[in-house]
């Protein structure tokens, strides 16, 4: 089954311990990205990759680390979380970014950070 | 600057009434206007791709149809099962950047009581 593979799909940590969120898709596609979603303020992104190795910031991309090492991979990293990174977090990927290609959404992380 | 407005913010139907949801749009360089569809706790799932002005698209009691400056989502005899957010993603032009991106309405929330 075609999928988007998001974990962990929640976690409560601590100001500081830095995280990773995972994202693995099977649809051997080149472009990733990973969204957040806050009440009022809809879908934002905040990191994409057009394909391994390249990786560009969104709108919101401060606090926020990634790397495209393999093309199924794209890893979200919070090196030093704070809370206003809770949210709910969404991972997605598309054949070709530019292409009017639509993009698959996994299901999400809702990370909490106190 | 770029946006995507989406209304209404909510809508309350009853069980076989009709009606429309409303995305406009200011943007450069339109590549595509994409509708999702976000149920609670799950990513948003891909209803639509519209790419011209006079273009519609259907899919059982859904039918998306796009202008130059907006798009409507009509919702024939919904059903309660209908229920959900519905998104609209606007991809374009990023000014001064020559790459595309992807912007989000805020979504309008939809419920349809039986």
């Amino acid at each position: 089954e075609a999928q988007v593979t998001q974990n962990p799909r929640y976690l409560i940590t601590v100001t500081g311990k830095k995280l990773t969120v995972t994202c693995s898709q099977n649809m051997n596609h080149e472009y990733m990205s990973w969204y957040r979603q806050d009440p009022g303020l809809g879908l934002r992104q905040i990191y994409y990759s057009m394909n391994v190795e390249v990786t560009d910031k969104g709108d919101v991309p401060e606090g926020y680390k990634v790397s495209r090492k393999e093309k199924r991979n794209f890893p979200l990293i919070l090196e030093s979380p704070s809370p206003n990174q809770t949210s709910l977090y969404f991972c997605a990927s598309s054949s070709r970014q530019g292409r009017n290609q639509p993009q698959h959404f996994g299901d999400g992380t809702r990370l909490s950070i106190l | 600057e770029d946006q995507v407005t989406q209304s209404p913010e909510a809508l309350r139907l009853q069980e076989g009434e009709s009606s429309s949801l409303n995305c406009s749009y200011t943007v450069s360089g339109l590549r595509g206007l994409f509708w999702y569809r976000q149920d609670p706790g799950k990513g948003p799932e891909f209803l639509f791709t519209l790419y011209s002005a006079g273009e519609e698209k259907e899919k059982e009691r859904l039918k998306a149809t796009l202008t130059k400056k907006e798009s409507f989502l009509h919702i024939t005899a919904p059903k309660p099962e209908d229920s959900a957010t519905y998104l609209c993603a606007v991809q374009h032009l990023l000014s001064g950047a020559g790459s595309y991106q992807l912007t989000f309405g805020k979504g309008t929330k939809l419920s349809v009581i039986p």
